[in-house]
């Protein structure tokens, strides 16, 4: 129980294009996703935590015309990189909650910007 | 913000010996969780605690609550080769809207 799929699991886009990625709760619905950013050799970064039918809440220096986040529904969460740009190049991984407090990940978005 | 403090930040072992790594936090949480890493993939949990002094085993993985609510450690017994990975804790606090708080990572290898 408690899988998470994300969708695709690598992509190489060129500069200036937007990318989407999706972030589905297979097995569960999830009250809340989040998305997490990952720099080689680094922990995870928290960009977002979104609820299903709200506004994603950002954290501090992420900005959120850059990565447009929908939560459309309690299985599907997807983030958009809009105007993509090489230093957005990273591992994105989601991750969704059903209970409080424990959170399950999808297995990561590769994003290569040329 | 809060933050964690995981330790140590890499362990090189022989196979079939233990490890121990902790995390220690300035303030107290509600659940500790323990992640694993494998490169290039999503972390997997490992194991979920929520209650202090709760110690708990998933197969050769230990992992303690600590009684303060400031800190945990996860032991593994006995380490093979696919034991090798990035070892996460994350803290989390139920008034944090569900967010975790994660440390830096133990990268753990295993020499045959």
């Amino acid at each position: 129980g408690a899988v998470v799929s994300q969708h695709p699991s690598r992509v190489i886009c060129k500069s200036g294009t937007s990318v989407k990625i999706e972030c589905r709760s297979l097995d569960f619905q999830a009250t809340t996703m989040f998305w997490y950013r990952q720099f080689p050799k680094q922990s995870l970064m928290l960009m977002a935590t979104s609820n299903e039918g709200s506004k994603a809440t950002y954290e501090q220096g992420v900005e959120k015309d850059k990565f447009l986040i929908n939560h459309a529904s309690l299985t599907l969460s997807t983030l958009t990189v809009t105007s993509a740009h090489p230093e957005d190049s990273s591992f994105y991984i989601c991750s969704a909650s059903q209970m409080a407090d424990t959170q399950y990940f999808g297995p990561g978005t590769r994003l290569t910007v040329l | 913000g809060q933050q964690l403090n995981q330790s140590p930040q890499s362990m090189f072992i022989q196979e079939g010996e233990d490890v121990s790594m902790n995390c220690t936090s300035s303030s107290i949480f509600n659940t500790w969780l323990w992640y694993k890493q494998d490169p290039g993939e999503g972390p997997v949990l490992l194991i979920a605690l929520y209650k202090a002094g709760e110690l708990t085993s998933n197969g050769r993985l230990t992992a303690q609550f600590g009684i303060t609510r400031k800190d945990s450690f996860l032991n593994i017994s006995a380490s093979i080769p696919s034991d090798v990975g990035i070892y996460f804790c994350a803290g989390s606090y139920n008034t944090n809207a569900g967010k975790s708080t994660f440390g830096d990572g133990t990268t753990l290898t295993v020499k045959p």
